[in-house]
């Protein structure tokens, strides 16, 4: 059955450093997302993204964040400076339909660590 | 903007036992979805209600869809050690889903 994969599955960088979060999509698949969850926490929408631009994004996806879909497959977040606030598990989706009317399929998730 | 509130947020449950979690929204729905966390694990979509007063089961998982279209419920009967998580539900809202902060189950044996 085909799966959202995500790398790294860990990653721990320092403040103030730049870190790129990598998601290839199912193939078929049409929109693309990235949520957060800080421990303990809900699972947060940052970014929706269709037709190589951003569909969607809430107020936490600031000038820090970008999402890029550089070539057939991958799909990434990019955090200029990171915060220790931006400390979560970060999950990427996707799905055929887009406008959220179906069910999104989510990745095994990139820890982020900012010390 | 949208909100959606989720209780109880954890929900202790003896083995063989029922329970059920709630969801309402701040707004009327075209639809909802649940999804269920497993611990260390990332939301795997569950089910997807769409009409009014709509209920669906699977298994000992019973959905329903408030007739407002505001609320929504997940009842789970003879719990097992299976069901531990976290359940979600999530209002669809153009392009985001917007999630409840989930009820987390544990099960004692």
């Amino acid at each position: 059955e085909p799966e959202v994969t995500q790398t790294p599955s860990h990653q721990v960088t320092q403040m103030g450093q730049e870190v790129i979060l990598r998601c290839v999509p199912i193939s078929n698949h049409l929109y693309f997302y990235w949520y957060r969850q800080i421990l303990g926490q809900k699972v947060e929408f940052l970014v929706s993204f269709y037709n190589n631009e951003i569909s969607e994004k809430s107020e936490i996806f600031d000038d820090q964040f970008s999402v890029e879909r550089p070539d057939g497959s991958n799909f990434t977040l990019k955090i200029r400076s990171t915060k220790l606030e931006d400390s979560a598990m970060y999950f990427c989706a996707s799905n055929f339909a887009g406008r959220s009317y179906n069910e999104q399929f989510f990745g095994p998730g990139t820890r982020l660590t900012v010390l | 903007g949208q909100q959606v509130m989720q209780i109880p947020q954890y929900q202790h449950v003896q083995e063989g036992e029922d329970f059920t979690t709630y969801c309402n929204s701040s707004t009327t729905l075209s639809n909802i979805q649940w999804y269920k966390q497993r611990p260390g694990g990332h939301p795997v979509f569950l089910i997807q209600l769409v009409k009014s007063g709509e209920v669906k089961k699977q298994k000992r998982l019973t959905f329903q869809f408030g007739e407002a279209k505001k609320n929504s419920s997940l009842h789970i009967t003879a719990t097992q050690t299976t069901d531990v998580g976290t359940y979600f539900c999530a209002g669809p809202r153009d392009y985001k889903l917007s999630f409840g902060a989930g009820t987390t189950v544990t099960v004692r044996a």
